[in-house]
């Protein structure tokens, strides 16, 4: 089955840039995800790519895929504390019945 | 403002004990989902349906039933809860827009769940 990997924590300093990793199996996934949750609440979508793109860039967030490696990428410029959170990655092909896969989770402190 | 509401935001529940997990979306969507939240393990997701009355398994569906008999209210049931059922379970709903799935899922705040 689908399988997706990340890093469980990561720690950065406020005002400097974090980089989230993840990788997974399934060939065919056609859409990858980032994922958000802050303490106490459920997940929020915080962007998307597509298979067919390599980059995406969304204010401070960029997200970079490599599709040969089966690697996905998050940057997040000028990390804020306000960004401390657990971040997934999921992946979803436009196959079955739309079910998305969802790694284990990044949870990124950030030190002021 | 869209919204995906579970009932209960912390249970505690003995072990042998029926659980019924409420939720309800406000957004007409087909699809909704029941995830279990675990350190470590990340989301796994117990069962789907993406349809009235329609279900299927997904994960890690031993131990879980579910229904859904009006489009925006899916239960998730534990027959009979064990200790290893203590999890954070989290619904979800999406949209087929257009016919083309977009993937985006709207999460509700989470229902904790002990087991003594």
């Amino acid at each position: 089955g689908e399988d997706v990997e990340q890093s469980l924590f990561l720690s950065v300093r406020e005002g400097d840039s974090s980089v989230i990793n993840c990788t997974y199996t399934d060939s065919s996934s056609t859409y990858l995800y980032w994922y958000k949750q802050e303490p106490g609440a459920g997940l929020q979508l915080l962007t998307y790519i597509f298979s067919n793109m390599d980059m995406k860039q969304d204010q401070r967030l960029t997200v970079l895929l490599n599709k040969k490696d089966k690697h996905l990428s998050l940057r997040i410029a000028d990390t804020q504390t306000g960004d401390s959170a657990i971040y997934f990655c999921a992946e979803a092909n436009s196959g079955g019945y739309q079910k998305v896969t969802f790694g284990t989770g990044t949870k990124l402190q950030v030190i002021p | 403002d869209v919204k995906v509401t579970q009932s209960s935001r912390y249970l505690v529940k003995r072990t042998g004990e029926k659980v019924f997990l409420e939720c309800v979306q406000d957004m007409d969507h087909e699809n909704m989902f029941w995830y279990r939240q675990d350190p470590g393990l990340g989301l796994r997701l117990i069962y789907f349906s993406y349809d009235v009355k329609m279900k299927e398994k997904g994960d890690i569906p031993e131990g879980y039933s579910v229904s859904r008999e009006k489009k925006e209210r899916f239960s998730l049931i534990l027959e009979s809860a064990s200790t290893n059922q203590t999890s954070m379970y989290l619904c979800a709903s999406s949209s087929i827009a257009g016919g083309a799935f977009t993937g985006e899922l709207f999460f509700g705040e989470g229902s904790r769940l002990t087991v003594l």
